[in-house]
């Protein structure tokens, strides 16, 4: 069966960097694009972006350029999500997503929480 | 760029009854990349509804989807105690590839 696992929480401290894994298994990593949704606490969710899984491309969504970087490995059907300068506003639940070809988002991981804190 | 906004915030409702979660689309967007999720405390996002209407695997027939233009719907016809949670509408436009999110409804038991 399709699953998407994420690695555990982080605590960090401001002006550290983080980075997030999503192994996924069950099927062909290389058929379906990868995208990733942050949800900050008691938020709703934002979409940051995705990466092509054949090419290694990024896309990044407005407000999420300068210090995300999305990447694979694709030899362990691993995407990662980097996130280098963490600010306290970075707090949040992180997801990979599995991206169907008409945009739905069909498995989804278990979600990361990456919380910024001196 | 495309805005969905999602109403009401909150709707309180008792089980058994019927809830109606609205998602507007700020211009026309085609209906094959309208997509409905549910979110409970704790937990990942859940698909319920593809292309506005077609039900994720596994999904029963109490939800519901419809809608075209800019006035999407999602309809519970019966609720049932597991249903009260967020739930949100999902575009994606595809030149780019996008996605946006509604903000969410939350079903609260009244």
């Amino acid at each position: 069966q399709v699953q998407l696992v994420q690695s555990g929480s982080e605590l960090k401290k401001p002006g550290a960097s983080v980075k997030v894994s999503c192994k996924a298994s069950g099927y062909t990593f290389t058929d379906y694009a990868m995208n990733w949704v942050r949800q900050a606490p008691g938020q709703g969710l934002e979409w940051m972006g995705w990466i092509n899984i054949n090419t290694g491309n990024p896309t990044y969504a407005q407000g999420f350029t300068g210090h995300f970087v999305f990447s694979l490995d694709t030899s362990v059907s691993t995407a990662y999500l980097q996130i280098s300068s963490l600010q306290a506003d970075d707090t949040a639940v992180y997801y990979c997503a599995r991206r169907l070809g008409a945009g739905g988002l069909d498995f989804w991981g278990q979600g990361t929480l990456v919380t910024v804190s001196s | 760029e495309i805005v969905l906004t999602q109403s009401p915030g909150t709707l309180s409702l008792s089980p058994g009854e019927r809830a109606t979660l609205s998602c507007r689309a700020s211009q026309s967007v085609s209906s094959s990349y309208l997509a409905w999720y549910q979110q409970k405390p704790g937990q990942s996002p859940r698909p319920l509804i593809y292309g506005a209407s077609s039900r994720a695997t596994g999904i029963p027939d109490r939800f519901s989807g419809s809608g075209s233009g800019t006035d999407f719907t999602l309809t519970i016809s019966r609720l049932e105690p597991e249903d009260f949670a967020v739930y949100y509408c999902q575009h994606y436009g595809s030149s780019p590839p996008r996605i946006t999110f509604g903000q969410g409804t939350r079903l609260e038991i009244k």
